[in-house]
């Protein structure tokens, strides 16, 4: 079993409509969880934290289910600019360190005027 | 900030021959990760140093690959000899060491072509 699984899409998505995406990770240990987002040929970039509660930035809402194991992204009146791959990402330590993370391989969304 | 610069952009080289990757630190920032990037396999971690010092060596692929840190503004990845499937895009990340999640700031990656 792979240790962050992400449909890879593509998801073809009209302006205005409400997209969510889910993830799974393997290792209940994990302790720390991101969404990062990925443009075409450019570096990673951090979208937001997930936390336990859940959390809101603007149109992206984030939520983690530490029971399932699974995390989601659910983003609000979709824009053009919001076209990217959307990368799930785990730490599974919370010690001191900052420590490697692991990245699933991205859910491509692409969103249509 | 100028961010994570890391040189060169674009690599191409023949199999066989070394190949030397070059990153750039956030300055005060305590971590440094290299990742590598393919189609098949996504984002993996590679290594990471903490103050300078390799902590997880784990994710280099064999001995073909090795990593430094001289000091705390200067890191190289070093492939020798390459090979075809080494081919992916290679990144560098920095991180600080307090601070909420810890945030891994990454750099516009490296392009590495292996004929």
């Amino acid at each position: 079993r792979k240790e962050v699984e992400q449909d890879p899409g593509p998801f073809n998505v009209p302006e205005g409509a409400t997209v969510a995406f889910n993830c799974t990770y393997s290792n209940s240990a994990s302790q720390s969880f991101f969404w990062y987002r990925q443009d075409c040929r450019k570096e990673p970039k951090l979208l937001m934290s997930v936390y336990s509660s859940g959390n809101e930035d603007g149109r992206f809402t984030a939520q983690l289910n530490r029971a399932s194991q699974y995390i989601s992204l659910l983003i609000r009146d979709s824009k053009l600019s919001d076209s990217a791959t959307y990368l799930c990402v785990v730490r599974p330590y919370s010690g001191g360190g900052a420590d490697g993370l692991t990245f699933g391989k991205g859910t491509h969304l692409i969103i249509q005027p | 900030d100028a961010g994570v610069i890391q040189s060169p952009r674009h690599e191409v080289t023949e199999m066989g021959q070394e190949v030397t990757l070059r990153c750039k630190p956030i300055s005060g920032h305590d971590y440094l990760f290299w990742y590598r990037q393919t189609m098949m396999r996504g984002l993996e971690l590679l290594i990471y140093f903490n103050n300078n010092v390799p902590i997880d060596d784990s994710g280099m692929p064999e001995d073909r690959f090795s990593a430094k840190m001289p000091n705390a503004s200067f890191s190289t990845l070093k492939i020798q000899p390459s090979e075809p499937r080494d081919s992916a895009v290679y990144f560098c990340a920095s991180s600080p060491s307090s601070g909420r999640g810890k945030t891994q700031y990454f750099g516009p990656g490296t392009r590495l072509l292996v004929l």
